[in-house]
């Protein structure tokens, strides 16, 4: 079962930054928080990861708390290609485990 | 950019069929999984894969399903007995040995069960 609470749909206009909460209160030392989106039906695409520090890449921003029971993706300008169901994972450091999606946020980006 | 290669793209198959679907990881990769899709639900995990044997798998992945490596670079996932339950998305993934590191994931095989 996931191990993220994520609400089930947010609305964002374009060029407005989305900031997409997740819950993992009962995240464990050695867990990686991972955001995911899948647009339609196409495989997922990574966005990014993190652990406790705040991460940025040219997709998105990762802010997690300090108690690390909370984090948000944040895409600084969304456009209408952000439209998807974006999905916050957490994920044991070993590496192969799989990855295991829950329900995540479906994000509807409007002009 | 490497990407994972999935074939075919759709497959229709009658009920009680076998079906093969393909799957390219991206090179160098060690761990590949299959998850699937059924529509308007959440993606599945089904099984893992690494240094040819599996190395996990979920109660999905029962006996109707194998996967192999037969080569150095195609990873298959078979359904021996297909039933109208397994038409879904079924999507491919690889990741690189490297702890931490993102899985990529294939662009799906729409399989469809008549």
């Amino acid at each position: 079962d996931a191990k993220t609470t994520q609400p089930t749909s947010m609305d964002c206009a374009e060029g407005r930054a989305a900031n997409l909460p997740c819950n993992h209160s009962t995240i464990s030392g050695n867990e990686y928080v991972y955001w995911y989106r899948q647009i339609h039906s196409q495989g997922p695409q990574y966005i990014i990861h993190g652990l406790k520090n705040n991460e940025t890449n040219e997709m998105a921003s990762l802010i997690i708390t300090e108690d690390r029971k909370s984090s948000t993706l944040i895409l600084p300008h969304a456009t209408l290609r952000d439209t998807a169901v974006y999905y916050c994972i957490v994920r044991p450091n070993q590496a192969g485990t799989a990855l295991i999606f829950g329900k995540g946020t479906t994000l509807s980006v409007s002009s | 950019e490497p990407e994972v290669t999935q074939t075919p793209s759709h497959q229709v198959t009658q009920m009680g069929q076998e079906v093969i679907l393909r799957c390219v990881p991206i090179s160098n990769h060690l761990y590949f999984y299959w998850y699937r899709q059924i529509l308007g639900q959440k993606v599945e995990f089904l099984v893992s894969f690494y240094n040819n044997e599996i190395s996990e798998k979920s109660e999905i992945f029962d006996d109707q399903f194998s996967v192999e490596r037969p080569d150095g670079s195609n990873f298959t996932l078979k359904i021996r007995s297909t039933k109208l339950e397994d038409s879904a998305m079924y999507f491919c993934a690889s990741r690189a040995g490297i702890q931490n590191t993102e899985a990529f994931f294939g662009q799906g095989t729409r399989l469809t069960v008549v």
